[in-house]
């Protein structure tokens, strides 16, 4: 399967508990977007990486959040201190994207991490 | 500010009826647009770009700058074609989604 892949499926945690998701692009995939997605929601942007390179993190909530990606492939969202509003699907993204492309590569998502904090 | 708009949190129509699915836009620039799809159980995956200007799954969107929309059309909706549709922009490498329509095609 060359598809993005994201793990766990579920997750449970109870308040205050830290979680944490990952995610493996396509490999290749030069960049990797985290989003989060409430019920009845569009997915909301987190953060953005090129490489290993964390370039945008504008979109993370509270610096509860936390996501790296240090060898420039699989990536991980850390989340500290769960809190309800916390719970809701997360999903990866990657794109073959390079820098200064003349459009944008399409986005390549993952099943996504449906994440419920008790 | 950047923004999509999808009025329409949900759409019925009858099998063999025309379908829209409405998307506005927000941007200072010159985006790109996107129509995502997720069906049932499955993972949100592309449909079709405006720069592509192809038709897929029997699916056109034409980008109306002057309108700001990026309407998702086709001419006889399929019962297969129920599922839940995105419109997004994206202009430099950030890509804003809508929050969605759920089309339901009836039989």
């Amino acid at each position: 399967g060359a598809g993005v892949s994201q793990s766990p499926r579920y997750k449970v945690a109870k308040r205050g508990q830290d979680v944490a998701l990952r995610c493996d692009p396509i490999s290749g995939h030069v960049s990797l977007f985290w989003y989060q997605q409430a019920l009845g929601q569009g997915p909301e942007f987190l953060t953005y990486f090129q490489n290993e390179a964390q370039l945008d993190k504008s979109g993370l909530p509270s610096d509860r959040f936390f996501a790296e990606r240090p060898e420039g492939s699989v990536s991980t969202l850390k989340i500290q201190r769960t809190q309800q509003e916390d719970s809701a699907v997360y999903l990866c993204a990657s794109s073959l994207n390079r820098a200064l492309s003349s459009y944008n590569s399409p986005l390549h998502f993952g099943n996504g991490t449906r994440l419920t904090v008790t | 500010a950047q923004r999509v708009t999808q009025p329409e949190k949900l759409l019925s129509v009858f099998k063999g009826a025309p379908v829209e699915l409405k998307c506005n836009y927000s941007y200072s620039g010159s985006p790109e647009l996107f129509w995502y799809v997720q069906y049932s159980r499955q993972r949100l995956q592309l449909l079709l770009r405006h720069i592509s200007r192809e038709s897929i799954k029997g699916f056109t969107a034409d980008l109306n700058k002057g309108e700001t929309s990026f309407h998702l059309k086709k001419p006889f909706a399929q019962e297969e074609d129920s599922a839940m549709y995105y419109c997004a922009l994206s202009g430099t490498y950030k890509y804003i989604f809508g929050t969605g329509t759920r089309l339901k095609v009836l039989a």
